[in-house]
């Protein structure tokens, strides 16, 4: 069965920390990996992207992917409150299709303090 | 309008009413999908369609019944629905090309609460 896994959390750290997220993936047919921020009764807004093994960097957050051993991971540097949510790590195996399917994590809670 | 748009964003029904939920993307995508989103569960993905056709259908009961009469918009039709469908109900849309990202872009989902 394929599989995304993600530690719940919470995940708790201070104001102006890294926070490091977490997430496994069973299939290892895996071709696009995504992070997307759900704040609480919110929809998923995607907030990273990664193909390719190595890191990505956006801002504040880099994306690290390691296909060898199955591995997404999102850190958020100079942490502010209002980065507290709920991460949700995504993995696609388009399978030949043209449309790509989706498998979401449980998520994580990360919750900032100030 | 941008991105992607859904109506109502809540709704309340009875088991025996009939509705449906709407979603528009403005992103000029050509795929559009289903999720449900239940407490303490991972996102699910119900529908697929891809350039109009439908693509994926996760084994979904058929008390939900999805339309995409063009490329901008996707419908869920509901009847008869349970209880435990109460969840958040999430439209998503993509481009759909072999070898393009497949970034999926969600909009803000219907609250569905059935009672």
């Amino acid at each position: 069965q394929k599989e995304v896994e993600q530690n719940s959390g919470p995940l708790s750290v201070p104001e102006g920390a890294i926070a490091s997220l977490n997430c496994t993936y069973s299939d290892r047919g895996s071709q696009s990996f995504f992070w997307y921020r759900q704040y609480s009764g919110k929809s998923p807004e995607l907030i990273m992207s990664i193909y390719s093994n190595g890191d990505k960097e956006d801002g504040r957050f880099t994306a690290q992917l390691n296909k060898a051993s199955q591995y997404v991971s999102l850190l958020i540097r100079d942490s502010q409150p209002s980065d507290s949510a709920t991460y949700l790590c995504a993995v696609l195996n388009a399978g030949g299709t043209s449309y790509g399917k989706l498998t979401f994590g449980q998520g994580t809670i990360l919750t900032v303090h100030p | 309008e941008t991105g992607v748009t859904q109506t109502p964003r809540h709704l309340v029904m009875g088991m025996t009413n009939k509705k449906s939920l709407k979603c528009e993307q403005h992103l000029g995508h050509n795929a559009m999908y289903w999720y449900k989103q239940s407490a303490k569960k991972p996102l699910e993905l119900m529908f697929v369609y891809s350039l109009e056709e439908r693509v994926e259908n996760n084994s979904v009961p058929s008390r939900f019944s999805p339309e995409c009469p063009n490329s901008s918009h996707l419908f869920l039709h509901l009847h008869t629905l349970q209880p435990e469908d109460s969840a958040l109900y999430l439209c998503a849309s993509s481009q759909a090309a072999t070898g393009t990202p497949y970034e999926q872009y969600f909009g803000p989902g219907t609250r569905l609460t059935v009672t």
